[in-house]
């Protein structure tokens, strides 16, 4: 599986939008850009998932960059029930690797 | 959709007993499930693939002598820790991969485990 860099941590204004970046520079052709979170104590919580188009549901959006070195996680209007730890995670639904993720914490 | 339970959600035992843990996949089925453990401040570390109907396939560095894996039907995975240690304290979580157009991992919601 293609790895991932993901900032560490990451705030975010509640009510505001919330961009998180991946970049997936050596992801395959048939490799495909997964998001979960996970909330402290909890299992990791799928979001969404794509291969090259944008895709958008009721969760957030996933903007993949033309050549697929990167993507963004957007979620459009962020509450303080998002904080928690959001992972990019790049391969086949199969075969997960989990890297460290990114921290966002909403601010009031 | 595509809800993972898992039982028990926390578990304390003595050194040296067994425990089991369960992973249903309560509205789809699935072949193929995963089992995780995640250390305080780390993150989930693959231990298992587990296929139904055969044997587990299990990482590098996992006992599988220890971390017994039984996956009988499309919709139940076991995890029995044998003999356990304090070291085997950890949070276990398991996925169910649903397969529709694209393959999908979902997440049960983890099980503490404290050894004393």
């Amino acid at each position: 599986d293609a790895k991932t860099t993901q900032p560490p941590s990451m705030d975010c204004a509640e009510g505001r939008a919330a961009n998180l970046p991946c970049n997936h520079s050596t992801i395959s052709g048939n490799e495909y850009v997964y998001w979960y979170r996970q909330i402290h104590s909890q299992g990791p919580q799928y979001i969404i998932h794509g291969l090259k188009n944008n895709e958008t549901n009721e969760m957030a959006s996933l903007i993949i960059t033309e050549d697929r070195k990167s993507s963004t996680l957007i979620l459009p209007h962020a509450t303080l029930r998002d904080t928690a730890v959001y992972y990019c995670i790049v391969g086949a639904g199969n075969m997960l690797t989990f890297g460290g993720g990114t921290r966002l914490m909403v601010k009031p | 959709g595509a809800v993972v339970s898992q039982h028990p959600s926390w578990v304390i035992c003595k050194s040296g007993t067994s425990v089991k843990i369960e992973c249903r996949s309560l509205d789809f089925q699935a072949t193929t499930m995963f089992w995780y453990r995640q250390f305080p401040k780390q993150s989930l570390m693959l231990m298992a693939t587990s296929n139904e109907g055969s044997k587990a396939t299990y990482e590098q560095g996992v006992e599988k002598d220890k971390f017994l894996i039984n996956h009988a039907s499309l919709t139940l995975s076991t995890l029995t820790v044998t003999s356990a240690h304090p070291e085997d304290s950890s949070f276990y979580i398991c996925s169910a991969n649903q397969q529709l157009w694209t393959d999908t991992q979902y997440f049960g919601p983890g099980t503490r485990l404290t050894v004393l």
